[in-house]
């Protein structure tokens, strides 16, 4: 399976500022997505990040809140933008390898003070 | 719409012991995927298991067993001899028509020495 890594680990940052997180994967992938995980909940779509289109938002994101990019087939970034306390989140990113099956990077752990 | 439920949100056992993840789903699709997942305190999730709805034999791997039912819409996962590696939040997903992963809200196990 592909090998994803993802930056920062880990950040604290205060709130009304942005952070940006990177996916990096060693092979060439269609499809990437971001995923949000708040405390002891599950996970939610974001976006899907295709490249050379513009990110398709899941209804309850914004591109101005969560704006993405996706350069080239084997990087994207998600940027948390003007964050708040509510934003403590664990964010992860998957590629999908085959059809119906997704594989996870090891996840930015965000806190907003 | 798709439905996953994990009714069970925290199993505690002491190592050793057996111990089974409920995972119930919901779907109108006739072909669907089903994924175990497990996250462990520090944040990745891990891929442990596909399933595709046309194979109903029941999977093992080491002390890992999966029990797939359609008849009553269940993926069961059972830890046999388990230990306190063990202990993570494992998540059941499911896909359908849709790449978009539908996942349960997952159920902590907690393995005690």
């Amino acid at each position: 399976s592909a090998v994803i890594s993802q930056k920062p680990s880990r950040d604290i940052c205060q709130r009304g500022t942005s952070l940006t997180i990177q996916c990096q994967v060693d092979s060439q992938v269609t499809m990437m997505f971001w995923y949000r995980q708040q405390p002891g909940q599950s996970l939610t779509l974001i976006a899907t990040a295709n490249q050379g289109s513009e990110a398709t938002y899941e209804s309850g994101f914004v591109i101005d809140k969560f704006p993405i990019s996706r350069p080239n087939l084997t990087f994207s970034t998600l940027t948390v933008s003007n964050m708040s306390p509510e934003d403590s989140s664990i964010y992860l990113c998957s590629v999908e390898e085959t059809p119906n099956e997704q594989f996870f990077g090891p996840g930015t752990r965000l806190t907003v003070l | 719409a798709q439905k996953v439920t994990q009714a069970q949100t925290e199993i505690s056992v002491v190592e050793k012991e057996d111990v089974t993840l409920d995972c119930v789903y919901e779907t109108r699709d006739t072909t669907y995927y089903l994924f175990w997942y497990k996250q462990p305190p520090s944040g990745e999730l891990v891929f442990l298991i596909r399933r595709n709805s046309f194979d109903e034999q029941n999977e093992i791997s080491g002390r890992y067993s999966w029990n797939f039912q359609k008849s009553t819409s269940s993926f069961n996962f059972t830890i046999t001899a388990s230990q306190v590696v063990d202990s993570a939040v494992y998540f059941c997903a499911l896909t359908g028509g849709s790449y978009i992963p539908t996942f349960g809200r997952g159920t902590s196990l907690i393995v005690h020495p």
